[in-house]
């Protein structure tokens, strides 16, 4: 399969824990973003890479959210101190970099803090 | 980034039957792109179309965009059951790379 894949497809963790999400995008791909979408909302945007280097944060990416992209390929995010509305369909995308390219979903990873 | 809003935020029809969405926004764009949604998956490509084109076709898919009006329509004909999902527009500007998605349309094609 060579479309964007993510890691877990699932979590259920409880309040106060930390969690990581890998991302691995389509191979040729230099862009990686991350979105966060709730139940009846569209994806909204956290983060985004080009290569290794993090170009963009959103401010819903609070202090206890971090991503990394380590040598331009996979990425992680990684939630620490979990709250219960961290709950979420963490969704993963990649593109090339020119202007109309569009961005490919991973299936996304359902995060449940209880 | 800018923010597209979609119109209706739910659409009903039989099988059969062309399902026209609506977006709407407000400055000037580089191109407008729609995305699929099945639910609770990932988002789906579907077209993209350049602020210096009109029209685009993709299958059963039809995308107008008037720039004038600030605005673009995907039309889905002889919907099928499987079409059921939710839609997003996503106009994109030229300096900003991430897509900014409103709370999109959510098609039932009933079979």
């Amino acid at each position: 399969d060579t479309g964007v894949s993510q890691d877990p497809r699932h979590k259920i963790t409880k309040r106060g824990q930390n969690v990581t999400f890998r991302c691995d995008p389509i191979s040729e791909h230099n862009r990686l973003y991350w979105y966060r979408q709730t139940l009846g909302q569209g994806p909204e945007f956290l983060t985004y890479f080009q290569n290794e280097a993090q170009l963009e944060k959103s401010r819903l990416l609070s202090d206890r959210f971090s991503a990394e992209r380590p040598k331009g390929s996979f990425s992680t995010l990684e939630i620490q101190r979990t709250e219960q509305g961290d709950s979420a369909m963490y969704l993963c995308a990649s593109s090339l970099s020119a202007r109309v390219s569009p961005q490919y979903f991973g299936p996304g990873t359902r995060l449940t803090v209880t | 980034s800018q923010q597209g809003e979609e119109d209706p935020q739910a659409l009903s029809i039989q099988e059969g039957e062309n399902a026209t969405m609506n977006c709407s926004y407000k400055t000037s764009i580089n191109n407008l792109q729609w995305y699929r949604q099945n639910s609770g998956r990932g988002l789906v490509h579907l077209i993209l179309i350049r602020s210096n084109e009109r029209e685009k076709h993709s299958g059963r898919l039809r995308v107008t965009l008037d720039t004038s009006k600030k605005s673009s329509s995907l039309l889905i004909t002889a919907s099928r059951a499987a079409d059921t999902a939710s839609y997003f527009c996503a106009p994109r500007t030229g300096a900003n790379s991430k897509l900014t998605f409103g709370k999109g349309i959510t098609l039932s094609v009933r079979p």
